[in-house]
């Protein structure tokens, strides 16, 4: 089993549709949620990162974290052409930059 | 302020041979990661570098090495290459400010070819 699953897709949605990408992860070690965004022949950039369990909002994007449900969820409210992209998840534990990414999620917004 | 950046873009190789990519860092960060983004994989965690030592190694065998020089920039050799190590190797720097979290900031990635 990885330690870190995530639903490949494609998830092809309408733009201004409410967009949900999900994770699970096995290691309750990891403290420490990012999600990034990855464009085609671009390398991933950070989108929203999350401390232990609880709900952070960056504009239109809100990031959860149900850590006793070993659950992350990234919504894109509003979306747009320009999100299409590929979204992964990552996490860390405490004392270490080692990231355990997801497999990514590649989601098309079409107008 | 320039960002992570990477050489070569592109590299084929045949079976067997070696390979060297190479990272420099943002200005000021002192730890480089190094990732493998194989097809359907996702990215694996590969080496971390910092102020020069390595830090932590991923589940990868010894034929992939690296190092870290004065300047902070890095390098990854890959050696004996083998078709599946074919995919795009991304760079990471950061800050190395706490324990707990610190943002890494990934370069575009080599594309490596084996053939």
């Amino acid at each position: 089993q990885k330690e870190v699953e995530q639903d490949p897709g494609p998830l092809s949605v309408p733009e201004g549709a409410i967009v949900s990408l999900n994770c699970t992860y096995s290691n309750s070690a990891f403290q420490y949620f990012m999600w990034y965004r990855q464009y085609s022949r671009k390398g991933p950039e950070l989108l929203m990162y999350t401390y232990s369990s609880g709900n952070k909002e960056d504009g239109r994007f809100t990031a959860q974290v149900d850590k006793s449900s070993k659950y992350i969820s990234l919504f894109i409210r509003d979306s747009q052409p320009s999100d299409s992209a590929t979204y992964l998840c990552a996490m860390s534990a405490y004392n270490t930059d080692k990231l355990i990414f997801g497999t990514g999620t590649r989601l098309q917004v079409f107008p | 302020e320039a960002g992570v950046t990477q050489s070569p873009t592109h590299l084929i190789k045949t079976r067997g041979q070696q390979a060297t990519l190479r990272c420099s860092p943002i200005s000021g960060h002192t730890s480089v990661y190094w990732y493998q983004q194989a097809l359907g994989l996702g990215l694996q965690f590969l080496l971390w570098y910092d102020e020069g030592e390595e830090r932590n190694r991923g589940n990868f065998p010894p034929r992939f090495s690296g190092r870290q020089f004065p300047n902070y920039s890095s390098e990854l050799n890959v050696n004996a290459l083998e078709l599946e190590d074919s995919a795009l190797y991304l760079c990471a720097s950061s800050l190395v400010v706490s324990l707990s979290y610190n943002e890494q900031f990934f370069g575009p990635g080599t594309r490596l070819t084996v053939l």
